[in-house]
């Protein structure tokens, strides 16, 4: 069964970075692009990064970029974003996705994970 | 960038009764759309891709069509779990972008 599982959110003022991990089982890892996608409280959802399996192929939402940094280690089977510079907007669940089919980057996401909560306020 | 746009926000309806989800793209996404449910405190799920296909271990009452720019979400009779919000995505291209939702509630 494919599992996975984010840690790593909680408080941060303005300013500060946060370093979210999301540790993945049931699939090989190497395999599959990666996304994180994120929802304020209340709100949508809004995608904000993925990688491919990889690694070669990363790609970020404009309201991220120059911000957050994706990354993995196939080797740990880990799914990584720094989050620097954060912002208030930036509260929200975060979650990692699958990509449903192997190869690629992005696509459909399934499963997610159940999320890690990121708030930033001073 | 592509918008997706979601109507209606809030639907209302009863266990037994169809309801029908819509989805607007703000040009072509082909076939490059899927659907989501999200319950209250749960991740979300795909529940089609492909704009028609089912994702696997999804009921037969959901069903999904459309090509271009106009999709529809259907679910032929309604049953107490369906009752959540319901996502659009197009992975058509880049930037990923989903729809703003729509509530399906117990009238």
């Amino acid at each position: 069964e494919v599992h996975l599982l984010e840690s790593g959110g909680g408080l941060v003022q303005p300013g500060g970075s946060l370093r979210l991990s999301c540790g993945v089982s049931g699939f090989i890892f190497s395999e599959y692009g990666m996304s994180w996608v994120r929802q304020a409280p209340g709100k949508g959802l809004e995608w904000v990064s993925s990688m491919s399996g990889g690694g070669e192929d990363i790609r970020y939402a404009d309201s991220v970029k120059g911000r957050f940094i994706i990354s993995r280690d196939n080797s740990k089977n880990k799914l990584y974003l720094q989050m620097n510079s954060l912002r208030a907007e930036d509260t929200a669940v975060y979650y990692c996705a699958k990509r449903w089919e192997a190869g690629g980057t992005g696509g459909c996401l399934d499963p997610w994970g159940q999320g890690t909560l990121v708030t930033v306020s001073s | 960038e592509i918008v997706l746009t979601q109507s209606p926000a809030t639907l209302s309806l009863s266990p037994g009764e169809r309801a029908t989800l819509s989805c607007r793209a703000s040009q072509s996404v082909s076939t490059s759309l899927a659907w989501y449910q999200q319950k209250p405190g749960q991740a979300p799920r795909l529940l089609m891709y492909g704009a028609s296909d089912t994702a696997t271990g999804i009921p037969a009452r959901f069903s999904g069509s459309g090509s271009g720019t106009d999709f529809t979400l259907t679910i032929s009779s309604l049953e107490a779990e369906d009752f959540a919000v319901y996502y659009c995505q197009q992975r058509y291209e880049w930037p990923i972008s989903f729809g703003q939702g729509t509530r399906l509630e117990i009238k």
